[in-house]
C-alpha cells in the first residue's frame, strides 16, 4: 500500500519568506497527489491536485507543487508567505479507492 | 462550505458510553468517509462507503462501527467509548463520477472521552 511522508513537522517563517514543504510517497506508477490545508479551527480544504500532464501544478492562494516522478516527491511551494497562510498542510496520495494522508506540517507565519 | 455537515460539533462523554456522530451531505456524492485526526498522526481512515450497500473498513476500524442510512447520511458509532478515542473526527465525501477523487470535508467533531 502507498504511504506518504512529510518530513517537516513544524515550520516557522516570517512574512515574505519563501516556503517549501516536502512530501514523498512510497512507490511509483500512476499516482494522484493532493495537498490539503487546514486553517486554525477549520476543516480541510483542497489546495491543489495532480493527476497527469504538467508536473507543475498551480493551486489556490499562490501555492504550487511540483511532481517529480524520479524522486517520488510532490513538494508544496509558495514564493512569499503571508500571516494568513498559518495553517496545517497535509499531503495525500490516492491508494486504490482511498486517500492516504501524511502526518501534516504545521506552518506558523509571523508578521 | 455547508455542503457537508457534522453533528455534534463538540462532545464530551465518559468511558463506556455509546456515542454516535452524524454526517450529512447535500453534494449528491456517492462516496463518504470517516477519519480521525490526532496531533502528529495526521488523518487516519476509519471507515468508508461507496454507496448505501457498501461499507469498508479503513486503517483503524476497531472500536468503531458505521451506518449508511441513505446516500446523504453516514453515521459513526463508538459502541463503548474509551479515552484513546479522544480526537477530532472528520467526515468527507467524494464523487466517483467526477473521477478526480477530490474529497470534501465537514467541519469536524471534537470528541473527548473522560
Amino acid at each position: 500500500a502507498q504511504s506518504v511522508s512529510q518530513h517537516n513537522h513544524h515550520v516557522i517563517l516570517s512574512e515574505a519568506a519563501s516556503l517549501e514543504l516536502g512530501c514523498n510517497y512510497s512507490y511509483g506508477g500512476t499516482v494522484n497527489l493532493f495537498w490539503y490545508v487546514q486553517y486554525p479551527g477549520q476543516h480541510l480544504q483542497l489546495l491543489l491536485k495532480y493527476f497527469s500532464g504538467d508536473p507543475l501544478v498551480k493551486g489556490i492562494k499562490g501555492f504550487e507543487a511540483e511532481f517529480i516522478k524520479s524522486k517520488f516527491s510532490f513538494n508544496l511551494r509558495k514564493p512569499s508567505v503571508q500571516w494568513s497562510d498559518t495553517a496545517e498542510y497535509f499531503c495525500a496520495v490516492k491508494d486504490t479507492d482511498k486517500l492516504i494522508f501524511g502526518t501534516g506540517t504545521r506552518l506558523q507565519v509571523f508578521p | 462550505d455547508a455542503d457537508v455537515t457534522q453533528t455534534p460539533r463538540n462532545r464530551i462523554t465518559k468511558t463506556g458510553k455509546r456515542i454516535m456522530l452524524e454526517c450529512s451531505q447535500t453534494k449528491g456524492h456517492d462516496r463518504m468517509y470517516w477519519y480521525r485526526q490526532d496531533p502528529g498522526l495526521g488523518l487516519r481512515l476509519i471507515y468508508y462507503s461507496f454507496d448505501v450497500k457498501d461499507i469498508n473498513k479503513g486503517e483503524i476500524s476497531d472500536g468503531y462501527s458505521v451506518s449508511r442510512q441513505a446516500q446523504a447520511k453516514f453515521s459513526l458509532s463508538l459502541e463503548s467509548a474509551i479515552p484513546n478515542q479522544t480526537a477530532l473526527y472528520f467526515c468527507a465525501t467524494s464523487d466517483f463520477l467526477a473521477s478526480t477523487d477530490t474529497q470534501y470535508f465537514g467541519p469536524g467533531t471534537r470528541l473527548t472521552v473522560l
